[in-house]
């Protein structure tokens, strides 16, 4: 069985600019999770969806943005990128309920 | 309420000890309580979780220790072994709400 896929594995933007993470969860997983990983902070929720819908919410600005698609699979934008943005992006799916996440590897995310 | 607060930040074993990394929450309607391991360049693992209806849980070389009253839970990694050297992150939940994690502690075991 295929893990939780996350794609690109780095980017590197520039300030003002936005970006596209993708996550593909774990077949038949209907819940997909998104967090935030700096050694500064931790591991910070950000959103998760459930069925295409929003379902939890973190307290980040309304620059992070995230969706889910019929097929599970979900994606993050940030627009109007800062350098505190700067961070490993993790996904990680479960079956329904947020217990037994199962993450990817993220993306590192670096804002010049 | 929500917070779920861990230590130490980093320890230092030496291989066969014992690592014991502690939690502690205010929230008391968490009632799933879990722990992550991460190594470097992955995302973190489910390691062992416990629910509070049990004051302990074995798996292997882990041990969860749940204190209800107190509002306090930890990891016990017995014989600990150079490959355990990773973070370890405590987490708390309910229902369909999101997971809180806790800070991490870096974990290294010394051969």
């Amino acid at each position: 069985k295929a893990g939780v896929t996350q794609t690109p594995r780095y980017l590197i933007k520039t300030r003002g600019q936005q970006v596209t993470l993708s996550c593909s969860p774990i077949s038949g997983h209907r819940s997909v999770s998104w967090y935030q990983q700096t050694p500064g902070q931790g591991l910070q929720f950000l959103f998760e969806y459930f069925s295409e819908t929003q379902r939890n919410k973190g307290n980040f600005p309304g620059r992070f943005s995230g969706r889910q698609f019929s097929n599970s699979r979900s994606e993050m934008n940030v627009s109007t990128l800062e350098l505190g943005d700067s961070a490993l992006y993790l996904c990680a799916s479960s079956l329904d309920t947020n217990e037994k996440l199962f993450f990817g590897s993220g993306t590192q995310l670096s804002v010049l | 309420q929500q917070q779920v607060k861990q230590s130490p930040q980093s320890l230092i074993v030496q291989k066969g000890g014992i690592s014991i990394i502690n939690c502690a929450y205010e929230n008391t309607a968490f009632d799933y309580f879990p722990w992550y391991q991460q190594f470097p360049g992955k995302g973190p693992a489910l390691l062992i979780a416990i629910r509070p209806d049990v004051s302990e849980k074995k798996e292997g070389r882990f041990t969860i220790s749940f204190n209800k009253s107190a509002k306090q839970f930890s990891l016990h990694i017995m014989d600990s072994q150079p490959g355990d050297s990773a973070t370890y992150f405590c987490a708390a939940s309910w229902g369909a709400q999101k997971l809180v994690f806790g800070q991490g502690t870096r974990l290294t075991i010394n051969p």
